[in-house]
């Protein structure tokens, strides 16, 4: 089965500071995607990585792609508290349609 | 935005009782997917759906568990004797392809069994 492993599992941070949150994979993929999911609610898209080298930005968050290495990353620029929430990453094999397999989450939590 | 919807929000039920959780994928998507969460884990894949029938399913997805498109909204998932260790959040989803496009999710239906 595919794995996804996320580090770190939790993650506390001083606003205005940078982190990266990681993501390997177990095996070939060309698409991952990262979710954000604040408590009692739904999983919001983030990105949707579809390539090698890939790199998407949408404000404070950049998430990058290298299937080389099974490895994306998710980088948060200057936190902010509205930031604290869980992230997901998630990938699919490519031969499957739709089905993803989630890792464990990082748990977020910006302070002032 | 076009959204996912899914109802009831939350549903406390007896263990044996049969539950159907509805949804209504965004209108214009043809693939249908329902996950679940339990409570503090990740996020898993029960079954993709499409054009009409299963596509995918994973070793959750038993004999109990059963999924119908009844006319062109609605995407239920039905669990037929509810287990104590089904309590969990189900998520529906849908997507407008397989190729990689987003995936949305609705807001869950939160499933007690007790």
């Amino acid at each position: 089965e595919l794995k996804v492993e996320q580090n770190p599992l939790f993650l506390s941070m001083q606003e205005g500071k940078n982190y990266t949150i990681y993501c390997n994979y177990s095996t070939t993929s060309d698409r991952l995607y990262w979710y954000r999911q604040d408590p009692g609610k739904s999983l919001e898209s983030l990105f949707v990585l579809l390539s090698n080298g890939a790199v998407k930005q949408e404000g404070r968050l950049m998430a990058s792609l290298d299937t080389k290495a099974r490895l994306s990353t998710l980088h948060i620029t200057a936190a902010v508290h509205d930031l604290s929430a869980t992230y997901f990453c998630a990938v699919d094999r490519g031969s499957t349609l739709g089905r993803l397999y989630f890792g464990r989450g990082t748990q977020l939590t910006v302070w002032p | 935005e076009p959204e996912v919807t899914q109802t009831p929000s939350h549903q406390v039920t007896q263990m044996g009782q049969e539950v159907i959780l509805h949804c209504v994928p965004i209108s214009n998507h043809l693939y249908f997917y329902w996950y679940r969460q339990i409570l503090g884990q990740k996020v898993e894949f029960l079954v993709s759906f499409y054009n009409n029938e299963i596509s995918e399913k994973s070793e959750i997805f038993d004999d109990q568990f059963s999924v119908e498109r009844p006319d062109g909204s609605n995407f239920t998932l039905k669990i037929r004797s509810t287990k104590l260790e089904d309590s969990a959040m189900y998520f529906c989803a849908s997507s407008a392809d397989a190729a990689g496009n987003t995936i949305y999710f609705g807001e869950g239906s939160w499933l007690t069994v007790v």
